[in-house]
């Protein structure tokens, strides 16, 4: 499975943006980027995804490096419900399955 | 905005004791999954069915596992005889279609807990 790196912890302060990032050196190219998020006690919630251009959707943006090797997801202003765990994750094309990591636990700050 | 529900929200069990967990996935997806997640661990992947068949399964799902879709909206997991260690949530997912840019959409879980 390809794999992506991400920081364990991110801490960002209420109505700031904030910048998520993920490295997929080993991306392929016909691997989509999606991004997911786990609030307490829910089932993990989809977020977006992207191929090669930048995406914004109501949740989020995504930003991804021209050789696609990194991505960004962008909160353009935070708030209290955010806080989650943030998974990026490459959906290989062909395979069904998502395969979770730890993911980036973001704590916002009143 | 359809949304996959899962009941119950929370089982209690006794160990040894075969348990079935219901979901009924968004109405018109195609692809289904059962994932688990063990307090403070990752979410793991168990199996994922199509067409009335498994298509995928991991090295967790072995034959205490088995997944079936009764009729045309639900789907179940059922643990034939179960263990402390199957204590954990379990979230079933559903997608449109199989397809790179086709995302999952989990329900809220159900909490299995095995005395």
């Amino acid at each position: 499975d390809a794999k992506t790196t991400q920081p364990n912890s991110m801490e960002s302060n209420e109505e700031e943006p904030v910048h998520l990032p993920c490295n997929h050196s080993t991306i392929s190219g016909t691997d989509y980027i999606h991004w997911y998020r786990q609030l307490p006690s829910q089932g993990p919630e989809y977020v977006i995804h992207g191929l090669t251009s930048n995406v914004n959707n109501r949740m989020a943006s995504l930003a991804i490096a021209e050789d696609r090797k990194s991505s960004t997801l962008i909160l353009h202003r935070a708030t209290l419900r955010d806080a989650a765990v943030y998974y990026c994750i490459l959906k290989i094309q062909g395979a069904q399955k998502l395969v979770f990591g730890q993911g980036t636990r973001l704590t916002i700050n009143p | 905005e359809p949304e996959v529900t899962q009941t119950p929200s929370h089982q209690v069990t006794q160990m040894g004791q075969e348990v079935i967990l219901r979901c009924v996935p968004i109405s018109n997806h195609l692809y289904f999954y059962w994932y688990r997640q063990i307090l403070g661990q990752k979410v793991e992947f168990l199996v994922s069915f199509y067409n009335n068949e498994i298509s995928e399964k991991s090295e967790i799902f072995d034959d205490q596992f088995s997944v079936e879709r009764p009729d045309g909206s639900n789907f179940t997991l059922k643990i034939r005889s179960t263990k402390l260690e199957d204590s954990a949530m379990y979230f079933c997912a559903s997608s449109p279609e199989n397809r790179g840019d086709s995302p999952l959409h989990f329900g809220n879980g159900t909490r299995l807990t095995v005395t």
